[in-house]
């Protein structure tokens, strides 16, 4: 199993750009999150996704980001324009609904914003 | 309000040496509570969950334990290697809510 996936790894980008992350889940896992880490705020969590569709984006900061899922096997998050505040360690993690269901978490993307 | 504390922020220990981490959380209601290791540069990786009924759970070296009444929490790591070296979240479940709250973590060193 290759747990879940997350590209790029390392993304630069300068104030006002697109950014694009992906996500690829561990198969058969029919729930996604999206989370956010800095030093300050630790794991927030921006978006929720059960069986593809969103449940819960009360955590994405504004319109500038957006997220979708648009099969089992791949989500993507987007920020349009990106800010330097955006800069941050972006994960993706992955589980099986339940009361003690495990998030299984990818290795993240860690963006700066310039 | 839904918080959970962890202290200390960082601890620095010696190769071998055993050290106790700490989570208080006002979660409520309660459903399980997580620790969570994670590696510089890596997604944070499970190491042991709790329910409401058990009050201990190991996992190797990794001794949890629970206390619902005091809404505490503690990490044991017994004979510490290198390899402990990373942050330790605390998360707790609030009830059937899919939502977790996390702490930010305890970041630990171990020095040869």
């Amino acid at each position: 199993d290759a747990g879940v996936i997350q590209s790029p790894r390392h993304e630069v980008t300068e104030m006002g750009q697109e950014v694009t992350l992906r996500c690829k889940p561990i198969s058969g896992h029919n729930s996604l999150f999206w989370y956010r880490q800095t030093m300050m705020r630790g794991l927030e969590l921006l978006i929720y996704f059960n069986n593809n569709v969103p449940i819960d984006d009360s955590g994405m900061p504004e319109d500038r980001f957006s997220a979708k899922m648009p099969n089992a096997s791949f989500s993507t998050l987007k920020i349009q324009p990106s800010e330097p505040r955006d800069s941050a360690v972006y994960f993706c993690a992955s589980g099986l609904a339940g009361p003690t269901d495990t998030q299984y978490f990818g290795p993240g993307t860690r963006l700066t914003v310039l | 309000k839904n918080q959970v504390e962890q202290s200390p922020q960082s601890l620095i220990i010696l190769e071998g040496k055993n050290c106790t981490l700490q989570c208080n959380y006002t979660v409520s209601p309660f459903s399980n509570l997580r620790w969570y290791k994670q590696d510089t540069g890596r997604g944070p990786v499970s190491l042991t969950i709790m329910t409401f009924s058990e009050n201990t759970k190991s996992n190797g070296r990794y001794t949890a334990t629970l206390d619902a009444d005091t809404k505490q929490s503690s990490l044991h790591i017994t004979a510490s290697q290198l390899s402990d070296s990373a942050s330790y979240i605390c998360v707790v479940r609030r009830g059937s809510n899919y939502k977790l709250t996390f702490g930010k973590g305890t970041l630990l060193t171990v020095n040869p």
